[in-house]
């Protein structure tokens, strides 16, 4: 199985910061790789699927890139409204399909 | 409208069954494959299951394997997941979610959870 682990686990930014959260996979996933935002209570949502392909209706502050076992989030403006928990995920492998363990992002 | 809506979650003794449901609408059902992942308390994702888009290909995860069966029903716009000798560590909320496009197994729509708590 191919593990997926990201870091932080948790950061805190203010508004108007520029976060990177990375993912590390275990081995070589190809570019096979999605994110996810999840607002407390709530559903996760599409945010980035294929490393960097920015999902509709998704903000532009959101971009992705990296290759080979090592990816990164970033969000280049904080915004009050990016409050939640980040996750990716590889779709490389299946099964099983396999998560990061997330990043809860805080606004300070 | 694209949506996802379980039903089916509730209180369940260990080692008893449950079965959920997850209909759709707004979208070409029977041209997808489906998911279901679960999130325990306080917890991250955890993938489940996967049915191809025809229903003859099933995926599990091993922690399911063997106890849950995904399902589905093309002609109702419906899969379902059963789940039998449910344990404590089944507890979560479980979502359906759907494939972005046919093969590619990332999520582009949830359903909005449905609770399973496995307790005597």
């Amino acid at each position: 199985d191919i593990q997926m682990i990201q870091s932080p686990s948790s950061l805190s930014a203010s508004v108007g910061d520029r976060v990177t959260i990375t993912c590390r996979a275990s081995q070589d996933i190809s570019n096979s790789l999605a994110w996810y935002q999840q607002k407390p209570g709530k559903a996760p949502k599409l945010l980035l699927y294929g490393t960097s392909r920015l999902q509709g209706g998704v903000p532009s502050r959101f971009s992705g890139s990296g290759s080979g076992t090592e990816y990164t989030l970033t969000i280049s403006s904080l915004q009050p409204e990016d409050l939640a928990t980040y996750y990716c995920q590889q779709y490389h492998s299946t099964p099983p399909l396999t998560f990061g363990g997330g990043t809860k992002v805080e606004i300070k | 409208q694209v949506q996802l809506v379980e039903s089916g979650g509730g209180v369940v003794q260990p080692g008893r069954s449950l079965r959920l449901s997850c209909a759709a609408s707004g979208f070409t059902f029977s041209t997808y494959g489906l998911h279901w992942v679960r999130q325990a308390p306080g917890k991250g994702l955890e993938w489940v299951a996967l049915i191809s888009y025809n229903g003859r290909t099933e995926y599990y995860a091993d922690s399911v394997k063997g106890r849950f069966t995904i399902s589905r029903d093309n002609s109702k716009n419906t899969f379902y997941l059963q789940m039998n000798s449910l344990r404590a560590d089944d507890t979560a909320v479980y979502y359906c979610a759907k494939d972005l496009v046919r093969g590619l197994y990332a999520f582009d729509i949830w359903g909005q959870g449905t609770m399973v708590t496995v307790s005597s």
